[in-house]
């Protein structure tokens, strides 16, 4: 069965600081990987996702992650934040051939500091 | 705006008592999820739906249950409700041709507050 696990529940940062976000996921077969975006009192909205091809994936809002299949990682990445990215995020992961239920990580809550 | 809409979007009521929770998906999208999301658990899969067929179940208790009409919205019905159910329920839509696409869409969830 798949898992994600969120490594940091919250990550305090500076503004104009780079952030990372960790994700580690598990599964037994090949998997496609998504983060997701939470705004206050909102639902969650996709802000990249990895199919196949390029292991950099960049995404909306000038985030981008890396798949890496050897660590089983997915890190997420901002090189210079904004108050306006103070959110929760989920990191996500189906296994191969549909978007059946996606499982999420526990989710972690930028905070950025001014 | 994810063009997902759920209704209501918050709801309070007692122990014992039944709700329905009222998800529509966005124009075209044949897939329905229902999430739940409390502190504890975080974000739990309970069911999906695709063109009115179950099609994967998840975390869903007994005392829940969906479905999709033909129109394609969803239902979720809690029923026997107890105080560890208060929790935001989310719906959220994909479109699915047999293959994957990726995203789902979600509306801004239900709040359900067990009293």
């Amino acid at each position: 069965a798949q898992s994600v696990t969120q490594l940091d529940s919250q990550v305090p940062v500076f503004e104009e600081a780079p952030v990372e976000l960790r994700c580690n996921y598990s599964s037994s077969v090949s998997v496609y990987l998504f983060w997701y975006v939470q705004y206050p009192n909102q639902g969650l909205q996709l802000l990249l996702k990895y199919l196949s091809g390029s292991t950099l994936v960049k995404g909306i809002n000038g985030f981008e992650a890396e798949f890496n299949k050897s660590q089983t990682s997915f890190h997420l990445r901002k090189p210079s934040v904004h108050i306006s990215d103070t959110a929760e995020y989920f990191c996500a992961v189906t296994e191969g051939g549909g978007a059946d239920g996606l499982t999420f990580g526990k989710g972690t809550h930028l905070i950025i500091q001014p | 705006d994810s063009g997902v809409t759920q209704t209501p979007k918050h709801l309070i009521t007692a122990t014992g008592q039944r709700v329905t929770l009222r998800c529509s998906p966005r124009s075209g999208d044949l897939s329905v999820y229902w999430y739940q999301q409390s502190l504890d658990q975080g974000l739990q899969f309970l069911i999906q739906y695709y063109n009115g067929e179950e099609r994967a179940k998840g975390n869903i208790l007994e005392r829940f249950s969906a479905q999709q009409f033909p129109d394609l919205h969803s239902e979720l019905n809690l029923s026997s409700l107890e105080l560890g159910d208060s929790a935001l329920y989310f719906c959220a839509s994909s479109i699915r041709q047999g293959g994957l696409t990726g995203e789902l869409f979600f509306g801004e969830g239900s709040r359900l507050t067990v009293l």
